[in-house]
């Protein structure tokens, strides 16, 4: 399968705690994109990178999200001192840049669903 | 900012009916606007993506126009079945535009009754 892959699929942890997701895009694909999406809700953007560079980040990302794609390839994404509200799936998806016919078209991993107690 | 409006009540139809899902959106309009399929507990899957100059787009059984002066797109899906059962979600691409920095609908549930 040459899907994006996201681990893990679910993850239940205690308030305050610290977690941490990985998103693996599709290989040749140089934009990689975080989302968060609770129930009954689309999708919202949280940050993106080309390549290795993360170019911007959403006012939802607060000080304890971070993220990062160290060589352009996975992408990990973590939330400190989680929160009840941080309760949510986490979405990954990645596209190749550019104009034109299947360019920009995001794939999308299965997400990680977070609970926090 | 810029805002997308689904019809957040569910659609039943009959199997063999035709389906069709609304995606409005205020202020301007972006170059091209995109349908996702979204299944429980599972990531959306790109349907169809449709340019600003371009008024209707066929995919199969699948049909989505885009009017930019009534700043909406109508998603069909013809001849449904059971299995078209899912959350469906419109997308668009704010300025300055090629980021895929995607705005998304709340989406429509369609369920096809057989």
């Amino acid at each position: 399968d040459t899907g994006v892959s996201q681990d893990p699929r679910h993850k239940i942890t205690k308030r305050g705690q610290n977690v941490t997701f990985r998103c693996d895009p599709i290989s040749e694909h140089n934009r990689l994109y975080w989302y968060r999406q609770t129930l009954g809700q689309g999708p919202e953007f949280l940050t993106y990178f080309q390549n290795e560079a993360q170019l911007e980040k959403s006012r939802l990302l607060s000080d304890r999200f971070s993220a990062e794609r160290p060589k352009g390839s996975f992408s990990t994404l973590e939330i400190q001192r989680t929160e009840q509200g941080d309760s949510a799936m986490y979405l990954c998806a990645s596209s190749l840049e550019g104009a034109g016919a299947g360019r920009g078209t995001q794939y999308f991993g299965p997400g990680t669903r977070l609970l926090v107690l | 900012s810029q805002k997308i409006e689904q019809n957040s009540e569910a659609l039943n139809i009959q199997e063999g009916k035709t389906a069709t899902l609304t995606c409005n959106y205020t202020n301007y309009s972006p170059a091209y606007l995109q349908w996702y399929r979204q299944d429980p507990g599972r990531g959306p899957v790109f349907l169809l993506l449709i340019r600003e100059n371009e008024k209707e787009k066929r995919k199969e059984r699948l049909k989505v126009t885009f009017d930019t002066t009534l700043k909406q797109s109508l998603f069909h899906i013809t001849a449904s079945q059971p299995a078209d059962s899912a959350t469906y979600l419109c997308a668009l691409d704010p300025p300055p535009g090629n980021t895929g920095k995607l705005i998304f609908g709340q989406g429509t549930t369609l369920q096809v009754k057989p």
